[in-house]
């Protein structure tokens, strides 16, 4: 499969928990979205990366959310103390910028986090 | 910010009736112009996409129009079958680079 890939599936953490996520983008992009989409919501934006440079970070990021994409390839995001109002589906996503199709965000299949 | 109204969040259709989906945003300078479609539990997928120089595109059974001086875009399904049954969500991209997302329309195609 050479799709974005995400890990774990499903996570459940008690509040207060830290938690970290794994994405793989496709191989070739570039470029590394993380959005947040609560149920019945379009996905949010929480940031993105060029390589390994983070470009920006939605305002309403809490600095509880850290996002690194080392050596530009795959990304983590993490959540510090987790509260019940974190609980959502995290998506994954990647372009590649520069080419002709730039704009075309591939989405993985998420993580799914609760927070119990 | 870029601000993305999208109309009905619900929309139920007969099979072989068409469907049409309308988005609306808030900046000019937005230049591409996407729909995804997710089934339940899966990834959001790209059915289909525009850019502000174009006014319509079409590709087998959906089409998307632009509107640009109403800021407006609509996704438009012919012949609908059940599996066309899913949530559809459009994005919009302005001056940075990232997509903005509407609400969502939940359509159901019934047999």
């Amino acid at each position: 499969d050479t799709g974005v890939s995400q890990n774990p599936r499903h996570k459940i953490t008690k509040r207060g928990q830290n938690v970290t996520f794994r994405c793989d983008p496709i191989s070739e992009h570039n470029r590394l979205y993380w959005y947040r989409q609560t149920l019945g919501q379009g996905p949010e934006f929480l940031t993105y990366f060029q390589n390994e440079a983070q470009l920006e970070k939605s305002r309403l990021l809490s600095d509880r959310f850290s996002a690194e994409r080392p050596k530009g390839s795959f990304s983590t995001l993490e959540i510090q103390r987790t509260e019940q109002g974190d609980s959502a589906m995290y998506l994954c996503a990647s372009s590649r910028y520069g080419s002709s199709t730039n704009e075309k965000l591939f989405f993985g299949s998420g993580t799914q986090l609760s927070v119990l | 910010g870029e601000n993305v109204e999208q109309h009905p969040s619900t929309l139920s259709v007969q099979e072989g009736d068409s469907a049409v989906i309308k988005c609306t945003y808030s900046d000019s300078a937005s230049n591409y112009f996407p729909w995804y479609k997710q089934e339940l539990g899966k990834r959001p997928q790209l059915i289909i996409d525009i850019r502000s120089n174009v006014g319509e595109k079409k590709d087998q059974r959906i089409a998307v129009t632009l509107n640009k001086t109403a800021k407006h875009f609509s996704l438009h399904i012919t012949e609908t079958q059940p599996e066309d049954s899913a949530v559809y969500f459009c994005a919009v991209k302005a001056a940075g680079n990232k997509l903005t997302f509407g609400g969502g329309t939940r359509v159901l195609v019934k047999p």
